[in-house]
């Protein structure tokens, strides 16, 4: 199975931009980057996901390195709200073998 | 609003007994995934199934065994509960096929405590 390493930690300030790495080196053509964001007491949430090109949504912005071994995760503007473990899994065609690994636990300053 | 609902939020077993943990989605999703999460791990995939009847391992699948017999409705069981199998467990459901969202529908967890 496609494997994705992070960083276990990370903090930003609040307002201010963050950028999550995510490196998937073993990536085949065919897999799918996908971000989930798991705040505390809950079950994970759907961030945004993509093949090649840079995606861009209401909660964040997707940036896929070229040679897709690489992905970043931008959050634009920080808020506390968005203190939560964040997750970055590769899955196939059909949805159906996502891993989630340890993720980066986010911490926003005020 | 989209619903994945686990019927137990906590649940307190001993040592040999055998748990089910249910899991319904409202949906109409073919794909639904049973994790556990435990701290430092992250979310580990124990089984997922495709369809009714349909089912594959995931990571970790030892000690458990899944049932869908309905396409809503997916199951977890632990024949003989072990303390180790003491965790949050989480299931999921989505769509076949990325291009139709690319997005798993998470419950809100169910804590099993084995004694």
């Amino acid at each position: 199975d496609a494997k994705t390493t992070q960083p276990n930690s990370m903090e930003s300030n609040e307002e201010e931009p963050v950028h999550l790495p995510c490196n998937h080196s073993t990536i085949s053509g065919t897999d799918y980057i996908h971000w989930y964001r798991q705040l505390p007491s809950q079950g994970p949430e759907y961030v945004i996901h993509g093949l090649t090109s840079n995606v861009n949504n209401r909660m964040a912005s997707l940036a896929i390195a070229e040679d897709r071994k690489s992905s970043t995760l931008i959050l634009h503007r920080a808020t506390l709200r968005d203190a939560a473990v964040y997750y970055c899994i590769l899955s196939d065609f059909y949805g159906q073998n996502f891993v989630f690994g340890p993720g980066t636990r986010l911490s926003v300053l005020p | 609003d989209v619903k994945v609902t686990q019927s137990s939020r906590y649940l307190v077993k001993r040592t040999g007994e055998k748990v089910f943990l249910e899991c319904v989605q409202d949906m109409d999703h073919e794909n639904m995934f049973w994790y556990r999460q435990d701290p430092g791990l992250g979310l580990r995939l124990i089984y997922f199934s495709y369809d009714v009847k349909m089912k594959e391992k995931g990571d970790i699948p030892e000690g458990y065994s899944v049932s869908r017999e309905k396409k809503e409705r997916f199951s977890l069981i632990l024949e003989s509960a072990s303390t180790n199998q003491t965790s949050m467990y989480l299931c999921a459901s989505s769509f076949w096929g990325i291009e139709n969202t690319g997005e798993l529908f998470f419950g809100e967890g169910s804590r099993l405590t084995v004694l």
